[in-house]
């Protein structure tokens, strides 16, 4: 079975850092883009980054880059969000994703972890 | 960036409407774009890429089409189990951009 699962919720303060996790399995995890997509409280979802774990190429949201990193260990089929600094507005449900390839440039994101919540207070 | 609007935001409906949610893109996406179903508390669901191709295991009363800029979502007979909030996005360039939903509630 293809599963996304993320690391647990986590509670932190303002100015912390953090990293939670999106471990893959049931499939080549190096061959497809693994995207991360932010769910503010009550809001609506918000395209964040992507990462290719076989060569880690990863693009990022304008709005976001430079605040978060995304990486990725090939390894341990494992995608990562990281922050150096977290601030309160950073609180919401975090989902990584699949992104598949469907053939002539069509992608679209056909698994998705449970979601990461994190809370800064 | 390429903005997607989608309307209604939110729709009233009874089991076995027909509902009709519209995905306006600010420029031409050609046919990249899914369409997302999210219920409380859980994650997304795929239900159509590529404007108009039905993810396997989706009913078939959701269907997907395209006119130039404007894509649309049917459902042709709303069930009590579609009672969702309904996302786009397009994957015709980075980032790449939701719409801001449209939710489904029982009429």
């Amino acid at each position: 079975e293809v599963q996304l699962v993320q690391s647990g919720a986590e509670v932190k303060k303002p100015g912390e850092s953090l990293e939670i996790s999106c471990e893959a399995s049931g499939y080549i995890f190096s061959n497809y883009w693994v995207a991360w997509v932010r769910q503010m409280p009550g809001k609506g979802l918000e395209w964040m980054g992507v990462i290719y774990p076989d060569d880690s190429d990863t693009r990022y949201s304008p709005s976001l880059q430079g605040h978060v990193t995304i990486s990725a260990d090939r390894s341990i089929s494992t995608t990562f969000l990281q922050w150096n600094r977290l601030e309160a507005s950073d609180t919401a449900t975090y989902y990584c994703a699949r992104q598949n390839y469907y053939g002539s440039g069509h992608f679209a994101m056909d698994v998705w972890g449970q979601g990461s919540t994190v809370t800064v207070s | 960036d390429i903005q997607l609007t989608q309307s209604p935001s939110f729709l009233s409906a009874s089991v076995g409407d027909r509902v009709i949610i519209t995905c306006r893109a600010s420029q031409d996406i050609s046919s990249y774009l899914a369409w997302y179903q999210q219920k409380p508390g859980k994650a997304p669901k795929l239900l159509i890429y590529a404007a108009s191709t039905l993810q396997s295991g989706v009913p078939s009363r959701f269907s997907g089409s395209r006119s130039a800029t404007e894509f649309i979502l049917t459902i042709s007979s709303l069930q009590p189990e579609d009672f969702a909030t309904y996302y786009c996005q397009q994957l015709n360039s980075y980032p790449r951009t939701f719409g801001q939903g449209t939710k489904v509630e029982i009429k």
